[in-house]
């Protein structure tokens, strides 16, 4: 199985609430990287979290991570239909970060 | 996207042809990388390239090719020993600790 997992797989909201994901993984990481993807698109970067951090924000993203339950969550707040996307969380299995791991995202769809 | 493009969009090959994916950056990243995504899936590394005229297998290197001649340019080469080629294909460069990832395309062998 890879090395990062995504849980939920697929994840329906309506606009204005809150979108939780979470990544399990399963060796150390530095670093723990989001990405999201809309439709037939390539990936956009959306956050790294370090191994020595706990929280990270950016915008109306929170990013935790728990080293020692080896996961992370991706927190969306008051989400709105242009984040309807599907979410991948990475980790790289080499200290020089080339070689990333994705797990199977998580698909989000927002109502309006 | 940005910086980095990939051609073209949708490519159609017969079975038993190779083809070759471009991907062009003019950020003077040295890193670079391709990816192939399969429906409803994450991405698995093909190959990597941290310098010019260097390239390492990435997991699933079997039936693709690589070369790295100029900095801007890494294409790849999906050869007729690669089984199930039809696929997402993604390219990325590296800048610190994250990669950018470019538009893809999308390889369909009939």
């Amino acid at each position: 199985s890879q090395q990062g997992e995504e849980d939920p797989q697929a994840l329906s909201i309506q606009e204005g609430e809150n979108a939780t994901m979470n990544c399990s993984y399963k060796t150390s990481i530095n670093n723990l990287q989001w990405y999201r993807q809309n439709s037939g698109r390539g990936l956009v970067h959306l956050i790294l979290i370090r191994s020595n951090e706990r929280e990270k924000h950016s915008g109306r993203l929170r990013v935790t991570l728990d080293t020692s339950k080896k996961s992370s969550s991706l927190l969306i707040t008051a989400s709105r239909a242009a984040d309807t996307a599907s979410y991948f969380c990475a980790t790289a299995k080499d200290n020089a970060g080339n070689m990333l791991t994705f797990g199977g995202g998580t698909r989000l769809m927002v109502k309006p | 996207d940005g910086g980095i493009t990939q051609s073209p969009k949708y490519l159609f090959r017969k079975e038993g042809q190779n083809v070759t994916l471009s991907c062009e950056q003019n950020l003077n990243h040295d890193a670079m990388y391709w990816y192939r995504q399969d429906p409803g899936q994450g991405l698995r590394l093909i190959y990597y390239s941290q310098i010019v005229n260097d390239f390492q297998k990435g997991d699933i290197a079997e039936g693709y090719s690589v070369s790295r001649e100029k900095k801007e340019s890494f294409p790849l080469t999906v050869t007729s020993a690669q089984k199930n080629p039809t696929a997402f294909y993604l390219c990325a460069l590296k800048g610190g600790d994250t990669q950018y990832f470019g538009p893809g395309t999308r390889l369909t062998v009939l």
